[in-house]
């Protein structure tokens, strides 16, 4: 019930293709899902995060796209670009009553993105 | 505001040698959370710190310990290092309001290797 299941494990697009990639929850108390940008021998940067009340939210060329119902969540990269190559990570955190900052995360995906 | 910052960058150490690594928050942030990144394992959640006290502990032995500071600086420490303990060990830190999860910053991680 902890798991996040990310997929895919890696993805390889077009320079402006619109790389997916999704992941799926189980826990129902689970409020809060980041996203993770990182690049190799950095730490994960955060590109965008959502909580369950809203189904969708856009920060420049990054939207998830949020289904409580089907406990999923997916990112969408618009107009992808060579430099957005890295991996990234979703996640999923619940609160425990006191604010607890526990992220559980999803496995990765390795995007490439050509020019 | 400068970001977290991790000390030392990178370790070798040998088997059943303990090692401590450092932590300093974004100012002002008063949570600080240690992960675990392996290529087997992914992201594992270690501990979080607030106030000086342990707030959340993941699922690891009892070799690897933390503390936090007075001023939000935090350390962990393993203790009889194993091969299997070779990682990357990312900080984050977070403001700690109280009510919902908030978003953590990742520092750029040391990476210790135990030959």
């Amino acid at each position: 019930q902890q798991q996040v299941k990310q997929s895919p494990q890696s993805l390889i697009v077009q320079k402006g293709g619109i790389p997916i990639i999704n992941c799926a929850y189980e826990n129902t108390a689970f409020d809060y899902f980041p996203w993770y940008q990182q690049f190799p021998g950095k730490g994960p940067a955060l590109l965008i995060a959502i909580r369950p009340d809203v189904s969708e939210k856009k920060e420049g060329r990054f939207t998830i796209s949020f289904n409580k119902s089907a406990k999923q969540f997916s990112l969408h990269i618009m107009d992808s670009q060579p430099g957005d190559s890295a991996t990234y990570f979703c996640a999923a955190s619940k609160n425990y009553g006191g604010a607890t900052n526990k992220l559980i995360f999803g496995t990765g995906t390795l995007l490439a993105v050509q020019p | 505001k400068a970001g977290v910052t991790q000390t030392p960058r990178y370790l070798i150490k040998t088997r059943g040698q303990q090692v401590t690594l450092s932590c300093s928050p974004i100012s002002g942030h008063r949570s600080v959370s240690w992960y675990q990144q392996t290529p087997g394992q992914g992201l594992q959640f270690l501990f979080e710190y607030f106030s000086e006290t342990q707030r959340n502990k993941g699922n690891f032995p009892g070799r690897f310990s933390g503390r936090q500071f007075s001023n939000s600086r935090s350390e962990m420490n393993v203790s009889t290092l194993e091969l299997g303990d070779s990682a990357l060990y990312l900080c984050a830190s977070s403001p700690g309001r109280g009510g919902r999860t908030d978003t953590q910053y990742f520092g750029p991680g040391t990476r210790l290797t135990v030959l």
